[in-house]
């Protein structure tokens, strides 16, 4: 199985803070993508990183591809508290299978 | 964008009845529909691929008789847990698959979710 594991499992933060999510695998992937899941909701697309050690921003929410292609980091500046929710990687390989990672439970505090 | 749609989005039923989840793709056609099942804060767990009139593949642990489920359309599959059990009771969540010839445009988007309570 092509596993990829997130850290930190659990999170909980101050507002304002920063806070960085890593998404791990020992398996390359032609894409990788980011989701953020509400409670009771589906998840939600964030972002699709394609080129190794590609940079992409969303607002405060900076992603990173690692240049393998294996692990991506994602990065929240000054998190508010509708940061909160559950922070999902998913990687896509050259088949178009899609594995999703483990997960972070991010919650900001007010 | 893309809308999934599922219904219902929570149901209760007792021990021993058979439960239908509806996932319809609202405007695009999705040859593709996966099914998962997730519990609180946990990531998502495939449980089938469904294609557009052929069976659905299973992954590995799960009951494919309890299970079932039909994708008689490129719009609507449907997942019905059979005989259904109080350790059955989670979130279902369907979704469908664009794919328009590139890794930027290979998307899976969600539906809503189902949840299900099996007294």
């Amino acid at each position: 199985t092509q596993l990829l594991e997130q850290s930190p499992q659990f999170l909980s933060i101050q507002e304002g803070e920063n806070l960085t999510v890593y998404c791990n695998s020992s398996s390359v992937f032609s894409s990788l993508q980011w989701y953020r899941q509400e409670p009771g909701e589906g998840p939600v697309l964030l972002v699709t990183v394609v080129t190794g050690g590609e940079v992409k921003k969303l607002k405060r929410l900076t992603f990173q591809f690692g240049d393998a292609r294996k692990d991506s980091s994602l990065h929240i500046t000054a998190a508010q508290t509708g940061d909160t929710g559950l922070y999902l990687c998913a990687g896509i390989n050259t088949g178009n299978q899609f594995y999703f990672g483990t997960g972070t439970s991010l919650t900001v505090i007010p | 964008g893309a809308v999934v749609s599922q219904h219902p989005s929570r149901v209760i039923c007792k021990s021993g009845t058979s439960v239908k989840i509806e996932c319809r793709s609202l405007d695009f056609q999705a040859t593709t529909m996966f099914w998962y099942r997730q519990f609180p804060k946990q990531s998502l767990m495939l449980m089938a691929t469904s294609n557009e009139g052929s069976k659905a593949t299973y992954e590995q642990g799960v009951e494919k008789d309890k299970f079932l489920i039909n994708h008689a359309s490129l719009t609507l599959s449907t997942l019905t847990v059979t005989s259904a059990h109080p350790e059955d009771s989670s979130f279902y969540i369907c979704s469908a698959r664009i794919l328009a010839g590139g890794p930027l445009t290979d998307t899976q988007y969600f539906g809503p979710g189902t949840r299900l309570t099996v007294l």
